[in-house]
């Protein structure tokens, strides 16, 4: 099994760039989520999806989108891309009932110049 | 707010030389901590969940434990290969939001 998968691993992007991360699992998990992590600041959670259909802000929203296209695949969307946004971004996912054990991707480092 | 605090932020130790991490928490009514280990260039990696004070478990040279206000991660004997960033994390106000501390960086030097 793969797993989770995140494509790119690697972009740079020039400020005001548009660009989609996109996540997909084989696991048949119901729960997915977009982190971040940054130098000193540790794994934030940008938003999730509780379930196919549904979509819920995390503790850094601003300036990214989200989209559950189905039940494999979570995408993330940068509208307008910011040096702020200079991350790397990790998609990971988790059976709804029973522990909170998420399997992460391998991560996008994104640069934003 | 709930919290989760790793200290020591980085530790360096020789081959052989046991120590130990921690993690402190606040969070009302604790509904699982969590220890994730990750490796350069690589997303975390499983490796327990604790739900009760006094509980402990084990997996090779690491093992972790769990008091009313914190975890410990105690390595024994490390190897180089146990070289990495161990995280860990707490369950939030909804149950599908992990709280993450900021990791401890350990290099264990052959």
């Amino acid at each position: 099994n793969a797993g989770v998968t995140q494509t790119p691993k690697f972009q740079v992007l020039k400020t005001g760039q548009s660009m989609t991360l996109q996540c997909a699992q084989d696991m048949n998990h119901n729960s997915m989520y977009w982190y971040r992590q940054d130098p000193g600041m540790g794994l934030r959670l940008i938003y999730y999806s509780a379930s196919e259909g549904t979509t819920d802000k995390g503790e850094v929203p601003n300036g990214y989108n989200v989209s559950r296209l189905n039940k494999r695949e979570f995408s993330l969307r940068l509208e307008s891309a910011a040096p702020s946004q200079t991350s790397v971004y990790f998609c990971a996912s988790h059976r709804t009932s029973g522990a909170n054990v998420l399997t992460f991707g391998a991560g996008s480092r994104l640069t934003v110049l | 707010e709930d919290q989760v605090t790793q200290s020591p932020e980085a530790l360096r130790l020789q081959e052989g030389e046991s120590s130990s991490l921690n993690c402190s928490y606040t969070v009302s009514g604790l509904r699982g901590l969590f220890w994730y280990r990750q490796d350069p260039g690589k997303g975390p990696e499983f490796l327990f969940t604790l739900y009760s004070a006094g509980e402990e478990k084990e997996k090779e040279r690491l093992k972790a434990t769990l008091t009313k206000k914190e975890s410990f991660l105690h390595i024994t004997a490390p190897k180089p290969e146990d070289s990495a960033t161990y995280l860990c994390a707490v369950p939030g106000a909804g149950s599908y939001q992990l709280t993450f501390g900021k990791g401890t960086k350990l290099s264990v030097i052959p």
